[in-house]
């Protein structure tokens, strides 16, 4: 099984600064891998896939990189609603393997 | 609108039943493969299971294996998760979820949108 390790758990910012995001898998996922934005009481919102593609209406601000086990998600500059939790995610087709990393929770210093 | 509605949630016991249902709408539901994701309260997303959009090929997490049912009418455009054996531990909330497609191509294994999930408490 594929683990994900996300880091750090909580990143405590201001609004207008850049956030960094981590995400390392425990063997390569290839470009496989997405994040996902959560908001408390909400379901959560796919923001990027194959590692550096923005889904469908998701601003420019966020992004993307890595590849193999090392990934970024990167906030250029924090917007208020931009506080929230945020998951990496793999697929593995086959065998199907869709695992989540345990998330980093983006806080308003 | 994309709409996804889930319902059946509620309180079990364990060794319990319980059926979910996911109502669909503003797409087309038949051609979209589906999937289930759980959340457990305070805790990350766990995958459960999926399904293709014909309901020809299945997949289920290894912790629900022979436990849970996922199924699909396309007439009705509703989705459907059968869980049986129920244990404290698959106490969370269920979301349904449709696999992504953009720009005419669908990708299997990433998930949006999602519905707004039903709560399964599994208690004695």
């Amino acid at each position: 099984e594929i683990v994900l390790t996300q880091s750090p758990a909580t990143l405590s910012l201001s609004p207008g600064e850049r956030a960094t995001l981590s995400c390392r898998a425990s063997q390569s996922v290839s470009s496989y891998l997405a994040w996902y934005q959560q908001k408390p009481g909400q379901a959560p919102r796919l923001l990027i896939y194959d590692a550096s593609n923005r889904a469908t209406g998701i601003p420019a601000r966020f992004s993307g990189s890595g590849s193999g086990t090392d990934f970024t998600l990167t906030i250029s500059s924090l917007e208020p609603e931009d506080f929230a939790v945020y998951y990496c995610q793999q697929r593995s087709n086959w065998p199907p393997e869709y695992t989540f990393g345990q998330g980093t929770k983006l806080e308003i210093k | 609108e994309v709409q996804l509605v889930e319902s059946g949630g509620g309180l079990v016991q364990p060794g319990g039943s319980l059926r979910l249902s996911c109502a669909a709408s503003g797409f087309t539901f038949s051609s979209y493969e589906m999937n289930w994701v759980r959340q457990a309260p305070g805790k990350g997303l766990e995958w459960v299971s999926y399904i293709s959009s014909s309901g020809s090929t299945i997949y289920y997490a290894d912790s629900v294996k022979g436990r849970f049912t996922i199924s699909r009418d396309n007439a009705k455009n509703s989705l459907y998760l059968q869980m049986n054996s129920l244990r404290a531990e698959d106490t969370a909330v269920y979301y349904c979820a449709s696999t992504f497609c953009s720009g005419g191509s669908c990708y299997s294994g990433w998930f949006d949108p999602w519905g707004q999930g039903t709560l399964v408490t599994v208690s004695s």
